[in-house]
């Protein structure tokens, strides 16, 4: 089994939709996690850290489900700039210090 | 500005060839990260270090070698033994230890390294 996974996609969405998807890890001492967007053939940027029990930052929600193991992202009122590659990080304190381990990436269409 | 630097953005090489990739960053990190992304898929991580002369292996470490002489550099040298090298290279920088509150432990990336072995 892959530390983490997720749905490889694509989602394709309507213009102004809501999407999510979910990130599961199998890791149960991982410490924090996050969400980055790759847009293609770039680098990934940070989208959203999700520490405790989630946040939200204008149009994109994140939550955390410890006892399940899995992270979600939700994106309200879907722009055709969300089109992306999103991909779920998972940070695991070891003794060799911090491993931040990838998903393979969730990618989201929007469509007029 | 602080930021994460690697070099070159395109490389071409021989097969059988060692290169050796740059990565350089100014934001005071401990801690670095190589990856390794092909077409369609994730990052899979390489190597890591935490601190000046020492590292780890990552889940592809094999074919890869890595040094960590100072704390802003960290390169890697793709070997003659990696059987597929070619692929997107990606470098990046955290601060290292547990996250807690105020204290972001995400990535930054450098705009990585394209690798074409031919």
């Amino acid at each position: 089994r892959k530390e983490v996974e997720q749905d490889p996609g694509p989602f394709n969405v309507p213009e102004g939709a809501t999407v999510a998807f979910n990130c599961t890890y199998s890791n149960s001492a991982s410490q924090s996690f996050f969400w980055y967007r790759q847009d293609c053939r770039k680098e990934p940027k940070l989208l959203m850290s999700v520490y405790s029990s989630g946040n939200e930052d204008g149009r994109f929600t994140a939550q955390l489900n410890r006892a399940s193991q899995y992270i979600s992202l939700l994106i309200r009122d879907s722009k055709l700039s969300d089109s992306a590659t999103y991909l779920c990080v998972v940070n695991t304190i070891k003794a060799a210090g911090n491993k931040l381990t990838f998903g393979g990436g969730t990618r989201v269409l929007v469509k007029p | 500005d602080g930021g994460i630097t690697q070099s070159p953005k395109y490389l071409f090489r021989k097969e059988g060839q060692n290169v050796t990739l740059s990565c350089e960053q100014n934001l005071n990190h401990d801690a670095m990260y190589w990856y390794r992304q092909d077409p369609g898929q994730g990052l899979r991580l390489i190597y890591y270090s935490q601190i000046v002369n020492d590292f780890q292996k990552g889940d592809i470490a094999e074919g890869y070698s890595v040094s960590r002489e100072k704390k802003e550099s960290f390169p890697l040298t793709v070997t003659s033994a990696q059987k597929n090298p070619t692929a997107f290279y990606l470098c990046a920088s955290s601060i290292r230890g547990q996250a807690v509150v105020g204290r972001n432990t995400e990535a930054f990336f450098g705009q990585g390294t394209r690798l074409t072995v031919v």
